[in-house]
């Protein structure tokens, strides 16, 4: 199974509301990375956080990073129906390889 | 300025031919990726190139495939032989460095008959 799991596969809010997706992955990792997929193709960065860091925060986003029970969770505040999207983690493991490993997803949709 | 820019957006193809996908990363990126995405799915890694050398192809499926970057900007991944399990989408990302945030294009979706 892929190295980040991202979990709920699929989460439905009202706009307004909190979203709050979890990532968890297996081997000690270098960084931790979250992207937002738009239906169609591009994948736009969000926020990357290194594996000695514990959270980061980019305007209405926050994520954390907990190496001890190797997950991650991205928290969006105050949702938008612009924010529905597909959100990915993706993380590079420590030891000898450049491969980013990409979670299956969770789909959002945030309900005007 | 210029973002990653992927060629062709559509490829349509039949079983057995070559194809190959172009790759034109952000300017004065060193850091390149290569990935496919099946529906449902999150994008799966091919390999990473830092500047002209594949540093990391041990996401190739099998030696059909195969990439370049001869001068470290462009990047050409080829296909051989296709099959229909090769049918995706084909990404490419740079980076300014290797742990750096990731730019993605737009992709190439590949349809194999």
């Amino acid at each position: 199974s892929q190295q980040g799991e991202e979990d709920p596969q699929a989460l439905s809010i009202q706009e307004g509301e909190n979203a709050t997706m979890n990532c968890s992955y297996k081997t000690s990792i270098n960084n931790l990375q979250w992207y937002r997929q738009n239906s169609g193709r591009g994948l736009v960065h969000l926020i990357l956080i290194r594996s000695n860091e514990r959270e980061k925060h980019s305007g209405r986003l926050r994520v954390t990073l907990d190496t001890s029970k190797k997950s991650s969770s991205l928290l969006i505040t105050a949702s938008r129906a612009a924010d529905t999207a597909s959100y990915f983690c993706a993380t590079r493991a420590t030891s000898g390889t450049y491969k980013y490993i990409f979670g299956t997803g969770t789909r959002l949709k945030v309900l005007a | 300025g210029a973002g990653v820019s992927q060629t062709p957006s559509n490829k349509v193809t039949e079983k057995g031919k070559y194809v190959e996908l172009r790759c034109d990363p952000i300017s004065g990126h060193t850091a390149l990726y290569w990935y496919r995405q099946s529906l449902g799915q999150g994008p799966e890694f091919l390999i990473y190139f830092q500047g002209t050398g594949a540093a990391d192809d041990s996401g190739l499926p099998n030696d059909r495939f195969f990439a370049v970057r001869p001068e470290g900007s462009v990047s050409t991944l080829k296909i051989q032989r296709t099959e229909r399990g090769d049918s995706a989408v084909y990404l490419c990302a740079s980076s300014l460095l290797a742990d750096n945030e990731q730019f993605f294009g737009p992709g190439t979706r590949l349809t194999v008959l």
